[in-house]
């Protein structure tokens, strides 16, 4: 089973709609979860991290961590087209390293 | 933005050759990272490092070394490059702590023909 598991997509929805992304992990013990955003050609950049349970929001963005049933989510509402990326969930592990999911890769059209 | 350089960007060579990934950061960051990533699949650690003088393999088993001889370089050697190497590799870098912000340079797509 793998460490972190996320439906890679793609996803497309029309400017300004509700996404919603998600990701189960195996490991009760992970207490940091975050969520990066990808464009294409570059390197992965921070967009939002949780610790252990509950909900966290940034704009028209929520991040929401429910370890009992040790799943991940995030929220983007009012999508925009500038939103159009690779997000990828991932779990801090025990070398200081990410264990990623492999990205879902959404795209907003105008 | 973050303070984290690799280059080249992309590299295109013949197989045998010797290869060397270049990553710096500015940030003093003690932990740096190399990462595999594939189209489609998971990024992958394949070397990470606490430290100067410090280098461990990570979970992806991988045919590249490291060094770190200074805080700010963190270079990724192959020694005879093989298809098989085709991929991204994507160098990252923290502070040290519990957690803090992981942060990632832009890459290097390498393609072993």
């Amino acid at each position: 089973q793998k460490e972190v598991e996320q439906d890679p997509g793609p996803l497309s929805v029309p400017e300004g709609a509700i996404v919603s992304l998600n990701c189960t992990y195996s490991n009760s013990a992970f207490q940091y979860f975050m969520w990066y955003r990808q464009y294409s050609r570059k390197g992965p950049e921070l967009l939002m991290y949780t610790y252990s349970s509950g909900n966290k929001e940034d704009g028209r963005f929520t991040a929401q961590v429910d370890k009992s049933s040790k799943y991940i989510s995030l929220f983007i509402r009012d999508s925009q087209p500038s939103d159009s990326a690779t997000y990828l969930c991932a779990v801090a592990g025990s070398q200081g390293n990410l264990i990623f999911g492999k990205g879902t890769k959404l795209s907003v059209k105008p | 933005e973050a303070d984290i350089y690799q280059t080249p960007r992309y590299l295109v060579i013949g197989t045998g050759k010797k290869i060397t990934l270049e990553c710096s950061q500015t940030m003093g960051h003690d932990k740096m990272y190399w990462y595999q990533q594939d189209p489609g699949m998971e990024l992958h650690l394949i070397h990470y490092s606490y430290g100067v003088n410090s280098t461990e393999k990570g979970d992806l088993s991988s045919e590249s070394t490291v060094s770190r001889i200074r805080t700010e370089h963190f270079p990724l050697t192959l020694e005879s490059a093989r298809p098989s190497h085709t991929s991204q590799y994507l160098c990252a870098s923290k502070r040290g702590g519990s957690y803090n912000e992981q942060f990632f340079g832009p890459g290097t797509r390498l393609t072993v023909l």
